[in-house]
C-alpha cells in the first residue's frame, strides 16, 4: 500500500496563476482532509471531506476549494494564487469510526507563490 | 488564549538524555490526545494517543494526560539522533456524526546530539 499520496511535491507559481493539487489515499478511507504549515503556525485545516462527493469548510478556507468526485481522491484547488498561500500543504485520511480513528499523511507540497 | 499552547523551542540535549515535551489545553470537550512526529521535509506520523488522563507507554517513550491541569506530555528517555525532529501534540474533540475535530499545537523541534 502507497498509503497517502501527494502530487506535485514543490511548486513555483506567480500571483494570479491557478493550480490543483491532488490527493490520493488506497486505504478506503471516507474522511479527508487538506491542511497547511507555516512557521510558527502549526497546522491548520483548510477544507475537509466525509465521504465521496461532499465537502466541508476547515479553520482557513477562503482562497482554496475542494472537490471528493471519487472516494479515494481529494483536490486541492487555488483559483488565483496569492503570496500569503506559500506553505506547505498536506493531504490526511482516516476511516469513519466513533471513536479516535489516527489520521494517516502523506509527504506534502511545498507551494512558493512569487 | 489558543485552544492549544505548545512551547515551539527548539530544543537540544545530547544523546541519551531524558527530554520532556509539555502542551496545555483550554477546551474541556478534548477526549484523545496525541503525539505526533514530523521528520524534515516529511508528513507528520502518529507516534502515541490516549483517552484518559494518566500514563501509557510505549518503548522509551510514555505520555501522560492530566485533564485536570490540562496538561500533556511526552517523555522519551535514552533520546537517539533518531528522535530528532518536530513533536506535535494534537487534541480531538467530538464534533458530530461520527466526526472529530483535530486541533494541533505547533510542534517543539527537537534535536538530539550523539
Amino acid at each position: 500500500n502507497a498509503g497517502v499520496t501527494q502530487t506535485p511535491k514543490f511548486r513555483v507559481l506567480k500571483t494570479g496563476q491557478s493550480m490543483t493539487l491532488l490527493c490520493a489515499q488506497d486505504m478506503n478511507h471516507e474522511y479527508m482532509y487538506w491542511y497547511r504549515q507555516d512557521p510558527g503556525m502549526g497546522l491548520r485545516l483548510i477544507h475537509y471531506s466525509v465521504g465521496e462527493g461532499t465537502t466541508a469548510k476547515g479553520e482557513v478556507p477562503d482562497g482554496y476549494n475542494v472537490s471528493r468526485l471519487k472516494k479515494q481522491n481529494f483536490l486541492l484547488g487555488l483559483e488565483s494564487a496569492a503570496p500569503s498561500q506559500t506553505s506547505v500543504y498536506f493531504c490526511a485520511s482516516r476511516s469513519r469510526g466513533y471513536t479516535y480513528n489516527e489520521q494517516f499523511f502523506g509527504p506534502g507540497t511545498r507551494l512558493t507563490v512569487l | 488564549q489558543k485552544e492549544v499552547e505548545q512551547d515551539p523551542g527548539p530544543l537540544s540535549v545530547p544523546e541519551g538524555a531524558i527530554v520532556s515535551l509539555n502542551c496545555t489545553y483550554s477546551n474541556s470537550a478534548f477526549q484523545y490526545f496525541m503525539w505526533y512526529r514530523q521528520y524534515s521535509r516529511k508528513g507528520p506520523e502518529l507516534l502515541m494517543y490516549t483517552y484518559s488522563s494518566g500514563n501509557k507507554e510505549d518503548g522509551r517513550f510514555t505520555a501522560q494526560v492530566d485533564k485536570s491541569s490540562k496538561y500533556i506530555s511526552l517523555f522519551i528517555r535514552d533520546s537517539q539522533p533518531s528522535d530528532s525532529a518536530t513533536y506535535l501534540c494534537a487534541m480531538s474533540a467530538y464534533s458530530g456524526g461520527s466526526n472529530y475535530k483535530l486541533t494541533f499545537g505547533k510542534g517543539t523541534l527537537l534535536t538530539v546530539n550523539p
